[in-house]
């Protein structure tokens, strides 16, 4: 059974960072591609940033081009998202996802809340 | 970017009805469209991709059509568990982009 468990979300000060991580399990996480989707409260899906199997290619939204930095470690199974410089209108759930590449998103993990404020 | 637009943006339906949501992409996407189900606090869950591909699990009233700019998800016969939110979503391209959901409500 495919898992995916976020963590590493909290309370952080605008300007702060926070590193979010994401274990899977349940699948060859090596072979697939992995994604950051966030959700602020009461809105829409945004995309944030895709990473490949072999973290070749990296592809971020233009809200958070430098200012997040994704990654992956694939003997222990996790994808990172390291956030710094956070705005207020980071505030979100984030999820971790995983698709084959340039593809759609299989599953989902159930989300770390990243709230920013002062 | 491509501008995902879905329509309606909410709307109220039975138990039994058949509804259809449409998806418009603002320059062609092919095939490259899924749809998403969101219950309030649960992450999404992958419904349709390859704009018509049915994902394994789950229901066949569930079934989407289309391709280039417009898109359709239909709900054959609304069931009490389908009331949720939907999305779609376009993979043609980066930035990956969704629509801004449809939330399908109980009349």
């Amino acid at each position: 059974e495919v898992q995916l468990v976020e963590s590493g979300g909290g309370l952080v000060k605008p300007g702060g960072s926070l590193r979010l991580s994401c274990a899977a399990s349940g699948f060859t996480f090596s072979s697939y591609s992995m994604n950051w989707v966030r959700q602020a409260p009461g809105k829409g899906l945004e995309w944030v940033s895709s990473i490949s199997s072999s973290s070749s290619y990296i592809y971020y939204a233009d809200s958070v081009k430098g200012r997040f930095t994704i990654s992956r470690d694939n003997a222990k199974n996790s994808l990172y998202l390291q956030m710094n410089s956070l705005r207020a209108e980071d505030t979100a759930v984030y999820y971790c996802a995983i698709s084959d590449s340039n593809s759609h998103f299989d599953y989902w993990g159930q989300g770390t809340l990243v709230t920013v404020s002062s | 970017a491509i501008r995902m637009t879905q329509s309606p943006s909410s709307f109220s339906a039975s138990t039994g009805d058949r509804v259809t949501i449409t998806c418009r992409a603002s320059q062609g996407i092919s095939s490259y469209l899924a749809w998403y189900q969101q219950k309030p606090g649960k992450a999404p869950k992958l419904l349709i991709y390859a704009a018509s591909t049915l994902q394994s699990g789950v229901p066949s009233r569930f079934s989407g059509s289309g391709s280039g700019t417009d898109f359709t998800l239909t709900i054959s016969c609304l069931q009490s568990e389908d009331f949720a939110t939907y999305y779609c979503q376009q993979y043609y391209s980066y930035p990956i982009t969704f629509g801004q959901g449809t939330r399908l409500e109980i009349k």
